[in-house]
C-alpha cells in the first residue's frame, strides 16, 4: 500500500465499552509501533512488534490495553473497559531498518473520545 | 533515565525569518538523530537524519546540527513560510535500538 493506514478514523465510545482499533502497515516492514498522544503532548509509546519476536508491552498503562499483530501484518490495539482518561490519538507506526538507522512512518491515527 | 528535551514554548515568528529549534538529550548514546514534522490531526513525517559522525545536514530549507558533546542538535528553518507552521519532534535512538521521541516544539510562521 501507499502508506500506513488506520481505522477507525475517529471513534467515540461510552465509558466501561472495549474499542479495537486497527494499523495496516506498509507492506515489508517488519516493524510495528502504538504510541498515544494526548492533546498537546507528545507522544507515549506503547507497544512495540518486531517480526515473530515477542512483543515489547512496556509501554501499555494498564492490563485493559492489549495488542496483537496476526501473520506478521495487520494489527489491532484493543482497550478494554474504556475510561475517560483514555481519550486521545491512537497512531500507529511501521518502520523499515537501514542496518542501524530505523525511520518510521506513521498513520493518520485513531482520534478515541470516551464519553 | 533516559531524556530527550525541546523548547518547551511554542516559537511564533515572522514569514522569512529563521526558526531555531532545539533538542537536548541525557542519557543516551545514539548513532544518529532524526526531526519529524507533524500537522494538526496527521500523524508526524520524517524530514531528516544526521548520524553522529556528521556535524551539519541540509536539506532545502532546513538545516540540522548535531553536538554529541553538548548532547544537543539544533533545527533551523531558514527563509520561512507560513506552511511551515506545524510542530515538529526529534527522535533519538534508544539502547534497545527503538526510537524515543521528543515532546515537540510548534512552529507558527505569520505572513
Amino acid at each position: 500500500g501507499a502508506g500506513v493506514s488506520q481505522s477507525p478514523s475517529n471513534k467515540v465510545t461510552e465509558k466501561g465499552k472495549d474499542v479495537e482499533l486497527r494499523c495496516d502497515p506498509i507492506s515489508g516492514h517488519t516493524a510495528l509501533y502504538w504510541y498515544r498522544q494526548s492533546l498537546g503532548q507528545g507522544l507515549e509509546f506503547l507497544i512495540y512488534f518486531q517480526g515473530n519476536s515477542a512483543p515489547d508491552k512496556s509501554g501499555l498503562p494498564s492490563d485493559r490495553f492489549s495488542a496483537e499483530r496476526t501473520g506478521g501484518s495487520v494489527s489491532t490495539l484493543t482497550i478494554q473497559r474504556t475510561q475517560q482518561e483514555d481519550s486521545a490519538v491512537y497512531l500507529c507506526a511501521s518502520s523499515t531498518r537501514d542496518g542501524k538507522v530505523e525511520t518510521q512512518y506513521f498513520g493518520p491515527g485513531t482520534r478515541l473520545l470516551v464519553l | 533515565s533516559q531524556k530527550i528535551e525541546q523548547n518547551s514554548e511554542a516559537l511564533n515568528i515572522q514569514e522569512g525569518k529563521t526558526a531555531t529549534l532545539t533538542c537536548n538529550y541525557t542519557n543516551y548514546s545514539p548513532a544518529y538523530l532524526q526531526w519529524y514534522r507533524q500537522d494538526p490531526g496527521r500523524g508526524p513525517v520524517f524530514l531528516l537524519l544526521i548520524r553522529e559522525n556528521e556535524k551539519e545536514k541540509r536539506k532545502e530549507r532546513l538545516k540540522v546540527t548535531f553536538d554529541t558533546t553538548l548532547k544537543q542538535s539544533l533545527f533551523h528553518i531558514t527563509a520561512s513560510q507560513p506552511a511551515d507552521s506545524a510542530t515538529y519532534l526529534c527522535a533519538l535512538e534508544r539502547d534497545d535500538y527503538k526510537l524515543s521521541f521528543g515532546a515537540g516544539t510548534t512552529v507558527t510562521v505569520r505572513a
